[in-house]
């Protein structure tokens, strides 16, 4: 199957600094990917959708200057986590849709990369 | 798009088969079920999706009603390693976001 790689895996760090996270297709291209955030014992929940050459799509709550999500290319979207707070901790997973299969829909998602922020 | 109901938890027995229901009533023509499970502190895996009809692929059976309102997913000799939580969505064929609700925690006992 397809595979989507994030990294880091996990990442600590002070209250106040950025964080990027990167996410990559590595067999696949993905015009779509998806960032979602996941508190513990919790679901998980969309943050926003990142299209290839185009501004990120935001849900509601989520604030777009504080999660900068950059998809420059069709296997690479990156989120930055931007004065990062330690309620910003979270378990933080990326997807990606297939551009080879748009009608069924198949997303793909990463291993997910844990933040704490101290 | 349409929302989906599911048991909260579930326990099943090594070797045998675990049948995790879900209930999607107000599901539209155009809307596929889709399955996904998630092991802890993993990313989520693509298990199995299907419109109408009832799949099987190497992970798992999916079996939609007649009626569309629901549907059961199939593990049909669950392991240790199929303990996860597993994620019942519909979502529209063109339609992008997968949206997950709470999912049944699938616990596979010795």
């Amino acid at each position: 199957g397809a595979v989507v790689s994030q990294h880091p895996s996990w990442v600590i760090c002070k209250s106040g600094t950025s964080v990027k996270i990167e996410c990559r297709s590595l067999d696949f291209q993905a015009t779509t990917m998806f960032w979602y955030r996941q508190f513990p014992k919790q679901s998980l929940m969309l943050m926003a959708t990142s299209n290839e050459g185009s501004k990120a799509t935001y849900e509601q709550g989520v604030e777009k200057d504080k999660f900068l999500i950059n998809h420059a290319s069709l296997t690479l979207s990156t989120l930055t986590v931007t004065s990062a707070h330690p309620e910003d901790s979270s378990f933080y997973i990326c997807s990606a849709r297939d551009a080879g299969t748009m009608s069924s829909g198949e997303q793909f998602f990463g291993p997910g990369t844990r933040l704490t922020v101290l | 798009d349409a929302k989906t109901t599911q048991p909260t938890s579930m326990d099943c027995a090594e070797g045998r088969a675990a049948n995790l229901p879900c209930n999607h009533s107000t599901i539209s023509g155009n809307e596929y079920v889709y399955w996904y499970r998630q092991i802890h502190s993993q990313g989520p895996q693509y298990i199995i999706h299907g419109l109408k009809n009832n799949e099987t692929n190497e992970m798992a059976s999916l079996i939609i009603t007649e009626d569309r309102k629901s549907s059961t997913l199939i593990l049909p000799h669950a392991t240790l390693r199929d303990t996860a939580v597993y994620y019942c969505i519909v979502r529209a064929v063109y339609g992008n976001k997968l949206v997950f609700g709470a999912g049944t925690i699938l616990r596979v006992k010795s």
